[in-house]
């Protein structure tokens, strides 16, 4: 079992240009979530899917778009990457959304916008 | 704004010391709260975690303290080794997962 891949690990972009996260999860859990991890602000939770064809805005979700494309897979999209948006990028799924259920992260995305 | 203070924002301990990170919230629907430890380079991993109606859990050296009437749960970490030296979160989970700013451990050998 891979658990949690995401792709790809490193990215560099010049603002304004567009760009999609794959995120892939092999432990046929319902939830999957996308984080951003910023110096001194923890994890912020950008959108969750709760289940298979369900989205939701999480706490940072401007500027980001978001598609489930099947239980497995999980994808972020930048359509116009500004500089803030330079972070680390978490994909992570869980069992169900709530109840205590165990988050299992992937090893994050690192992106600079220039 | 964070739902779950946390601090220090870092520390750093002898080996065979004690670490001790602590947590607050106000939110009351939250009712799992978890640990995660990162280190560089990886995603988060869940360490240890706690529901509201115990007081005290303990997985080997890590033992999560829980005040529910204080909102305010501690992790700590006995006997600290080199191999503990990460950074921690704390977090909270109502519909989704809240996290804490993160505490960055050094255990100095």
């Amino acid at each position: 079992n891979a658990g949690v891949t995401q792709t790809p690990k490193f990215q560099v972009l010049k603002t304004g240009q567009s760009m999609t996260l794959q995120c892939a999860q092999d432990m046929n859990h319902n939830s999957m979530y996308w984080y951003r991890q910023d110096p001194g602000m923890g994890l912020r939770l950008i959108y969750y899917s709760a289940s298979e064809g369900t989205t939701d805005k999480g706490e940072v979700p401007n500027g980001y778009n978001v598609s489930r494309l099947n239980k497995r897979e999980f994808s972020l999209r930048l359509e116009s990457a500004a500089p803030s948006q330079t972070s680390v990028y978490f994909c992570a799924s869980s069992e169900a959304a709530s109840g205590g259920y165990e988050q299992y992260f992937g090893p994050g995305t690192r992106l600079t916008v220039t | 704004q964070q739902q779950v203070k946390q601090s220090p924002q870092s520390l750093i301990v002898q080996k065979g010391g004690i670490s001790i990170i602590n947590c607050a919230y106000e939110n009351t629907a939250f009712d799992y709260f978890p640990w995660y430890q990162q280190f560089p380079g990886k995603g988060p991993a869940l360490l240890i975690a706690i529901r509201p109606d115990v007081s005290e859990k303990k997985e080997g050296r890590f033992t999560i303290s829980f005040n529910k009437s204080a909102k305010q749960f501690s992790l700590h970490i006995m006997d600290s080794q080199p191999g503990d030296s990460a950074t921690y979160f704390c977090a909270a989970i109502d519909y989704k997962l809240s996290f804490g700013a993160g505490t960055t451990v050094t255990v100095r050998a």
